[in-house]
């Protein structure tokens, strides 16, 4: 199993470009979540899905859109990149139910210019 | 929503010396407290946690120990080595019907061990 994968691992933005950044599982795992990692702050919950079709949002879902469309694929997407969005980004996941533990990707460096 | 307050934000201990990292959480529903650690570069991974029905659990060096009474949780290493340098981060569970488990991070911890 490859289990969490991420893709690119670095990428620099202009202020006003969109992109999307790319999580997949091969673990068949329901949820996943996106997750921000800015210094002094912790990881904040982006968004997140508990499945196929299913999305919610975080505690900083400003500036960022996901769907959900099959349960290995979970893409973030800014559509109007803004210097505030500079951050390490982690996609992360687990079984529904029967345990709390997150699985992470290895993170995406994104810095917005 | 939870809210977990991470202490202190840095650490700065000598090799041999032990480390304390504390925690406190809001929701007094939470009933699963991980410990996450990450080196340089590196994605968060889990490395202890315990559940609500137990006050301590120890896996070699580390130990977590848990104060359902005061909703403060506590990582505990012994017998630092450099190779425990890294930032630690604890976290605790929204526990509704609907969040199935999501986490609430700490701020997190940089420990250094000095050789």
């Amino acid at each position: 199993n490859a289990g969490v994968t991420q893709t690119p691992k670095f990428q620099v933005l202009k202020t006003g470009q969109s992109m999307t950044l790319q999580c997949a599982q091969d673990m068949n795992h329901e949820y996943m979540s996106w997750y921000r990692q800015d210094p002094g702050m912790g990881l904040r919950l982006i968004h997140y899905s508990v499945g196929a079709g299913i999305t919610d949002q975080g505690e900083v879902p400003n500036g960022y859109n996901v769907s959900r469309s099959t349960t290995e694929d979970f893409p973030l997407r800014l559509l109007s990149a803004a210097p505030s969005q500079t951050s390490v980004y982690f996609c992360a996941s687990k079984p529904r139910q029967g345990t709390y533990e997150q699985y992470f990707g290895p993170g995406t460096r994104l810095t917005v210019t | 929503g939870e809210n977990v307050e991470q202490h202190p934000s840095t650490l700065s201990v000598q090799e041999g010396d032990s480390a304390v990292i504390k925690c406190t959480y809001s929701d007094s529903a939470s009933n699963y407290f991980p410990w996450y650690k990450q080196e340089l570069g590196k994605r968060p991974q889990l490395i202890i946690d315990i559940r609500s029905n137990v006050g301590e659990k120890k896996d070699q060096r580390i130990a977590v120990t848990l104060n359902k009474t005061a909703k403060h949780f506590s990582l505990h290493i012994t017998e630092t080595q450099p190779e425990d340098s890294a930032v630690y981060f604890c976290a605790a569970p929204h526990v509704s019907s609907t969040s199935y488990g999501k986490l609430t991070f700490g701020q997190g911890t940089i420990l250094t061990v000095h050789p």
